[in-house]
C-alpha cells in the first residue's frame, strides 16, 4: 500500500529537549515536504526537499532542521523545542509527471511544556 | 506573495443539499489546482484535483476551474453529515513537483 509513514504520532516533551519526528515514503517520490498546521493559520510549509541532499526552507522554518540522506525518509529534528513548537505535523511527498498532488501522512500531534 | 483565498465558514448545509466551496488565487501562471477534505485532527484526503478549464466530475463532486476569473470551486451533490470536514483548497505554480500553496480552508457541516 502507497504510504507515508510518520512517527511518533503523540509527543508531549519538554522546552530544550532535542527530538526527532520520523517521515517514510513508499512511492519513489522525489519530492518531500514538513508542514505544521495551527488553529486559524492553516498550513504552513517548514521545510522541503526536491531530492536527495537537496533541502530548501519553507515559510518558517525556525528552529527545524531536516536531512534527506536517503530519498525514502525525510526527518524533521527540533534541536532544543520550545512551547511555540505546539502543533499537529504532516509529512507529506509529491510523485512527478502529474499534477502535483500532495500524499500526506498521518500527522503528528506534538506538544511541548 | 502567493496567495489562495478561501472563505473560512463555517458553511452549513441541510443533508442532501448541495455544498459550493469557493477559492481564489492571486497567481495567474498557476497550473492545477485541488480539493483536499480534512476531518478535525486528521490528515488532509485528496478529493479531486483539476487543471484544465472547466468542469470535472467525480461522484459526488464536482471540481470548477475559471482561469480567467482565477476561481476554483467544488460542488459536493447530495451532501451527507460525513461530508462535514474542513476542504482546504491547493495550487501548484507549475505542472509536477512544485511547493503548493494552501487556503486556510472552509470548514463544512452537513445538519441532517
Amino acid at each position: 500500500e502507497a504510504q507515508v509513514t510518520q512517527n511518533p504520532r503523540y509527543l508531549i516533551t519538554v522546552t530544550g529537549k532535542k527530538l526527532t519526528v520520523t517521515c517514510s515514503q513508499n512511492m519513489n517520490h522525489e519530492y518531500m515536504s514538513w508542514y505544521r498546521q495551527d488553529p486559524g493559520l492553516g498550513l504552513r510549509q517548514i521545510y522541503y526537499s526536491m531530492n536527495v541532499e537537496v533541502t530548501d526552507k519553507g515559510d518558517v522554518p525556525e528552529g527545524y532542521k531536516v536531512s534527506r540522506k536517503e530519498k525514502r525518509n525525510f526527518p524533521l529534528i527540533l534541536e532544543s523545542p520550545s512551547p511555540n513548537q505546539t502543533s499537529l505535523y504532516f509529512c507529506a511527498s509529491q510523485g512527478q509527471g502529474r499534477a502535483g498532488e500532495l500524499f500526506f501522512g498521518e500527522g503528528s500531534r506534538l506538544t511541548v511544556l | 506573495q502567493k496567495e489562495v483565498e478561501q472563505n473560512s465558514g463555517p458553511l452549513s448545509v441541510p443533508e442532501g443539499a448541495i455544498a459550493s466551496l469557493n477559492c481564489t488565487y492571486s497567481d495567474r501562471g498557476s497550473q492545477s489546482f485541488f480539493w483536499y477534505r480534512q476531518y478535525s485532527g486528521k490528515s488532509p484526503e485528496l478529493i479531486m484535483f483539476i487543471y484544465s478549464n472547466g468542469d470535472k466530475e467525480d461522484g459526488r463532486f464536482t471540481a470548477q476551474l475559471n482561469k480567467a476569473s482565477q476561481y476554483v470551486s467544488l460542488l459536493i451533490r447530495d451532501s451527507q453529515p460525513s461530508d462535514s470536514a474542513t476542504y482546504l483548497c491547493a495550487v501548484n505554480p507549475i505542472w509536477g513537483q512544485g511547493n503548493l500553496i494552501f487556503g486556510k480552508g472552509t470548514k463544512l457541516s452537513v445538519k441532517p
